[in-house]
């Protein structure tokens, strides 16, 4: 079956660092996405990876182990505007897109 | 550039009824995907339409279905609505629906159904 995990809900501070954890079991897979959503609006795009190691973008990095099944998308100089759901996604070899449930991350000033 | 659009933002309709919603993908984009989204599953993929035919299907009954028109515009309709289908309804449209495309969301048309 297709399983994509990640934790519910995680709580940081302003200014400081967090990680969320994205593990996949899928058919296949051609990508990994992350993406933001806060409440009431649409995902947006945060970052691809296609190939193993960190990707860096900003404040933002995003980090792919394929042999693992295993993901992250780090935070940075957390801001309140961080506090939304990010969503993992796999591109899947039947070039369709599993998304997990998703991990809301609060942010406390 | 103008993003996604989709039509109605709101709906409320009841058992039995049918619906359908409209998507506007971005200017050149031919390929537009249909998600559900709700709390207890969330996003989860319908379909996927690239130059007016169907590509790609996810696990939902007969009752969804699509459409694709020459402009790239799309439809999804909903028939013999039950009340689980009350949920967010997400398009997204792409260059060419291909992984390393980026997928760019409209606002979504919140469905309820009574």
């Amino acid at each position: 079956g297709q399983n994509i995990d990640q934790p519910t809900e995680m709580t940081a501070t302003e200014g400081a660092i967090v990680q969320i954890n994205c593990t996949y079991q899928t058919s296949g897979f051609n990508g990994l996405f992350w993406y933001q959503q806060h409440a009431g609006e649409a995902p947006t795009f945060l970052s691809y990876n296609v190939l193993d190691g960190l990707e860096e973008k900003g404040r933002f990095s995003s980090f792919l182990s394929r042999s693992k099944g295993y993901s992250y998308l780090l935070l940075k100089e957390l801001q309140m505007k961080d506090s939304a759901s990010y969503l993992c996604a796999v591109w899947n070899r039947d070039d369709k897109i599993i998304f997990g449930k998703g991990t809301r991350l609060h942010i406390l000033p | 550039k103008a993003g996604v659009t989709q039509t109605p933002r709101y709906l409320i309709k009841t058992r039995g009824q049918q619906v359908t919603l409209s998507c506007s993908p971005i200017s050149g984009h031919r390929s537009v995907s249909w998600y559900q989204q709700t709390p207890g599953q969330g996003l989860q993929f319908l379909f996927e339409y690239f130059s007016e035919t169907q590509r790609n299907k996810g696990n939902f009954p007969g009752r969804f279905s699509g459409r694709q028109f020459s402009n790239s515009r799309s439809e999804m309709n909903v028939s013999t609505l039950e009340l689980g289908d009350s949920a967010l309804y997400l398009c997204a449209s792409s260059l060419y629906g291909e992984s390393a495309d980026t997928q760019y969301f409209g606002p979504g048309t919140r469905l309820t159904v009574l």
